[in-house]
This record gives structure tokens, C-alpha cells and sequence, in this order.
């Protein structure tokens, strides 16, 4: 089976709140993780990606945080826009040799209330 | 250019049909990647292209072919399909490797009547 999960399948909030998105990953070996967005009827849109030897990281609007002892991955949204609303995907990397799959998450779908 | 383009972007084709997916990129990668995507599924790895060269099957039918006639170029022939491999094909690519972030397409839409 996957060993990246997502613990909610659907995530409402509104309009200038913030977001959390988060994933679980079970191989302690992955060492590279990336989010994607996926609007309707488009490809999966990269957002950020961190690597294992951080724990935080900042884009614009976005920040994802690893934690590493509980194998836990999330994405934070910051003043969420309707043009956030979309499917949100994490994916694992596990190892370093570039010879492994990109391995996702089921997925969760943010809708944003105006 | 920072995009990985697919055509076509709807494609519908009977079960006895050939026809071929596209994919470019411009960003002098050297892995590229087809992906097939069932609605409200994650990507599934199909095939994965390193410098020109297929280094990953997985175990995909014999009716999806891949061809990467050069470093930006990678084309899926189909042919024979059935109406279950109807989705969203997907192509990325990235760097060098499957280590490095992957860039995806806008996808071809496929349907087999």
C-alpha cells in the first residue's frame, strides 16, 4: 500500500483564514517531500518542497513544515483565496539515488467559502 | 520557458484506434515521466525516461508504448486500448532524476469508447 497518507479528504475554510493541510508518511528513509496543487481539469502544479535535513520552510503565502519523529508533513496556507481552492497532493521521495518513484498521497480537496 | 506541454488536450478513440500522446519540454531535463491520473486519484507512475533511455516500466500493458526520440520529446502510442484505460495522462519531467522536483503537463484527456 502508499505510505503517504493524508488524515482529512476535504478541508472547508473561509475566505482570509488560514489553511492546514497535512500527510503522514510511514518510510523513515524518504528524504525529499514536495506538495502539488491540482485545479480542476489541469496537471499537478508544484508548490514547495523541503528535504529532510530541514524542518521548516517558506514560500509566498505557503509554508510546509516536517516533523521527522512522527513522520508528519504539512502545508500552511496563509490569508486563503478562492483561487486556492484545489486538490492538494503530497509526495515522498525515498532515497537519495534517484532511482525511486515519486510516491503521493491520496490527496486533499481545499474549498474556499467567499 | 519553465513549462512541459501535452497535445493533444482531449482525446477520444475507439478500442481498435492507434493514436499518440505528446509531450515537450524545453527546460533541458534529462528524466521525463508518464503518469496516468483516475478522477480523484493521485498520479500513477507509468514510465520514466532517463537521458533518452527507459529505465522504469511499471508493469504497464504491452498496449501503451513509450518513445523519447530526444532529450525534450516523449511520446506514449497507444493501441488496443480498453475503455478502463480511459484518464488523465500525465507528463513531467525534471532535472536529472526522480531525486529532483518533477514539472508536470496540463494532461491529455483520454477517453476509448
Amino acid at each position: 500500500g502508499e505510505s503517504v497518507g493524508l488524515h482529512l479528504p476535504t478541508l472547508s475554510v473561509q475566505e482570509g483564514d488560514n489553511s492546514i493541510i497535512n500527510c503522514a508518511y510511514s518510510n523513515s528513509a524518504s528524504d525529499y517531500f514536495i506538495w502539488y496543487k491540482q485545479e480542476s481539469g489541469k496537471g499537478p502544479q508544484f508548490i514547495i518542497d523541503i528535504r529532510s535535513n530541514m524542518d521548516k520552510r517558506q514560500g509566498q503565502r505557503v509554508t510546509v513544515l516536517l516533523n521527522k519523529t512522527v513522520k508528519h508533513l504539512s502545508l500552511q496556507i496563509a490569508a486563503t483565496q478562492p483561487g486556492d481552492s484545489a486538490v492538494y497532493f503530497c509526495a515522498e521521495n525515498m532515497g537519495n539515488s534517484g532511482n525511486t518513484p515519486l510516491v503521493f498521497g491520496k490527496g486533499t480537496r481545499l474549498s474556499v467559502i467567499a | 520557458d519553465t513549462e512541459v506541454t501535452q497535445t493533444p488536450k482531449h482525446l477520444v478513440m475507439g478500442m481498435t484506434n492507434k493514436k499518440s500522446l505528446k509531450c515537450e519540454q524545453h527546460m533541458g531535463h534529462r528524466a521525463m515521466y508518464w503518469y496516468k491520473q483516475k478522477a480523484k486519484k493521485p498520479p500513477e507512475l507509468m514510465f520514466v525516461y532517463s537521458y533518452e533511455k527507459l529505465s522504469i516500466n511499471e508493469s504497464v500493458p504491452s498496449r501503451f508504448s513509450p518513445e523519447c526520440p530526444n532529450s525534450s520529446l516523449l511520446n506514449l502510442h497507444l493501441h488496443a486500448l480498453q475503455p478502463e484505460d480511459s484518464a488523465l495522462y500525465l507528463c513531467a519531467s525534471s532535472p536529472f532524476s526522480q531525486a529532483d522536483t518533477q514539472y508536470f503537463g496540463p494532461g491529455t484527456r483520454l477517453t476509448v469508447l
